[in-house]
């Protein structure tokens, strides 16, 4: 079956812009995360919906937002950009039932650059 | 503050070397990933841990969980250029993994 989607793969913003990023899961999974990757830091949880819920969410600003809908791909908006927030953003589904060997499948990321 | 400690950060080796990854904590996690990432590509799973002490191997790949649940290893015998890459261990306190923490990654390099 088709992976996780990420579109679009590149994006160049400068900042003040807001931007939306995509996310479409593997067919039958429930669960979105979302994670910002960057050099200094790493790779960062963002939040997580799970049945168009949030479920989960990390210590980002409140510049940073999502949704998921009926069909589980899920949106993600950053408003008033900044420089900072270069990065690639990853996408990763699971079926999100809260068992240990619950497996997350990441897609290639959405590579943003602010200017 | 990095709740996973991934070390080394860079390590070039030659064909045919062996070399160890380690990932600590302070804290325990319900259980442990390590990832592997190539340029341009999103993390790929090699494995999960969930009992403390396991040990699990994947060809010349070997992962430890330690006894606490704090620790994590990831030993290659033989290293190939084919292993070059991304190395990530992930940490979850849930259970289900839904929410993931990060080592900084080590970021191997197999000299052929």
């Amino acid at each position: 079956k088709a992976g996780v989607t990420q579109t679009p793969r590149y994006l160049i913003k400068t900042r003040g812009q807001q931007v939306t990023l995509s996310c479409s899961p593997i067919s039958g999974h429930r669960s979105v995360s979302w994670y910002q990757q960057t050099p200094g830091q790493g790779l960062q949880f963002l939040f997580e919906y799970f049945s168009e819920t949030q479920r989960n969410k990390g210590n980002f600003p409140g510049r940073f937002s999502g949704r998921q809908f009926s069909n589980s791909r899920s949106e993600m908006n950053v408003s008033t950009l900044e420089l900072g927030d270069s990065a690639l953003y990853l996408c990763a589904s699971s079926s999100g039932q809260l068992h240990l060997s619950n497996i997350q499948y990441f897609g290639a990321g959405t590579r943003l650059s602010v200017l | 503050t990095q709740l996973l400690e991934q070390s080394p950060q860079f390590l070039s080796i030659q064909e045919g070397e062996n070399l160890t990854v380690y990932c600590n904590s302070s804290s325990v996690f319900s259980s442990l990933q390590w990832y592997r990432q190539e340029p341009g590509e999103g993390p790929v799973l090699l494995v999960t841990v969930v009992t403390g002490g396991e040990v699990k191997k994947l060809k010349r790949l070997t992962f430890q969980f330690g006894d606490a649940r704090k620790d994590s290893s990831l030993h290659i015998t033989a290293a190939q250029p084919g292993d070059t890459g991304l190395y990530l261990c992930a940490g979850a306190r849930d259970r289900g993994a839904q929410k993931l923490v990060f080592g900084q990654g080590t970021r191997l390099t197999i000299n052929p």
